[in-house]
């Protein structure tokens, strides 16, 4: 599965919209991009994911550029539950996840 | 709740002893993940089932670690002679291998402390 780069820390404020980008120029046509979160002490907390098209749902957006060498996850309002490491996968469908580091996400009131 | 359940949640256990978690993975879920996470660290794969068969196992997997999933069901993951580098928290989660991008769901984890 190709591999992901992430910024390793985040801010955003109480309430605005939190764009977390990600880059994975090695992907290749069948993988899909895949964001899961983590807030403390707990197991990762699937976001969403997608393949080709946008794709949102009632906790996030999600963009692949056209070329889908990269991508941004959307919370569009963000709250102070919101702080966590947010981890962007790429995997083709059936394969196991390797999770690298993440960005730390810090939502600031 | 029908999510992917561990136990225990929390296990202090001296060095050289034996522990054993179990999970639940979430019902007609026919794939089941292992994975270990230390502090700071994301979750590093450890093995996965297909049912009964145990179809993968990283190198992480020294031979003091044993996974089992005997009925296709739930799994238990055991440590034999632990070790303090052990320290961690292990998590189990599940998946389809239908559906559109096989989505994988997580357990809280069991957070495994030796000393």
């Amino acid at each position: 599965d190709a591999k992901t780069t992430q910024p390793p820390s985040m801010d955003c404020a109480e309430g605005r919209a939190a764009n977390l980008p990600c880059n994975h120029s090695t992907i290749s046509g069948n993988e899909y991009v895949y964001w899961y979160r983590q807030i403390h002490s707990q197991g990762p907390q699937y976001i969403i994911h997608g393949l080709k098209n946008n794709e949102t749902n009632e906790m996030a957006s999600l963009i692949i550029t056209e070329d889908r060498k990269s991508s941004t996850l959307i919370l569009p309002h963000a709250t102070l539950r919101d702080t966590a490491v947010y981890y962007c996968i790429v995997r083709v469908a059936g394969n196991q996840f390797y999770f690298g580091t993440g960005t730390s996400l810090t939502v600031i009131p | 709740d029908t999510g992917v359940s561990q136990d225990p949640r929390h296990k202090i256990t001296k060095r050289g002893q034996n522990v054993t978690f179990r999970c639940d993975p979430i019902s007609e879920h026919n794939r089941l993940y292992w994975y270990r996470q230390t502090l700071g660290q994301g979750p590093e794969f450890l093995t996965y089932f297909q049912n009964e068969a145990q179809l993968e196992k990283s190198r992480l997997l020294s031979d003091r670690f044993s996974a089992e999933r005997p009925k296709g069901s739930f799994s238990t993951l055991e440590i034999q002679r632990t070790e303090q580098g052990d320290s961690a928290m292990y998590l189990c989660a599940s998946s389809l291998t239908q559906g559109s991008g096989n989505t994988i769901y997580f357990g809280e984890g069991s957070w495994l402390t030796v000393v």
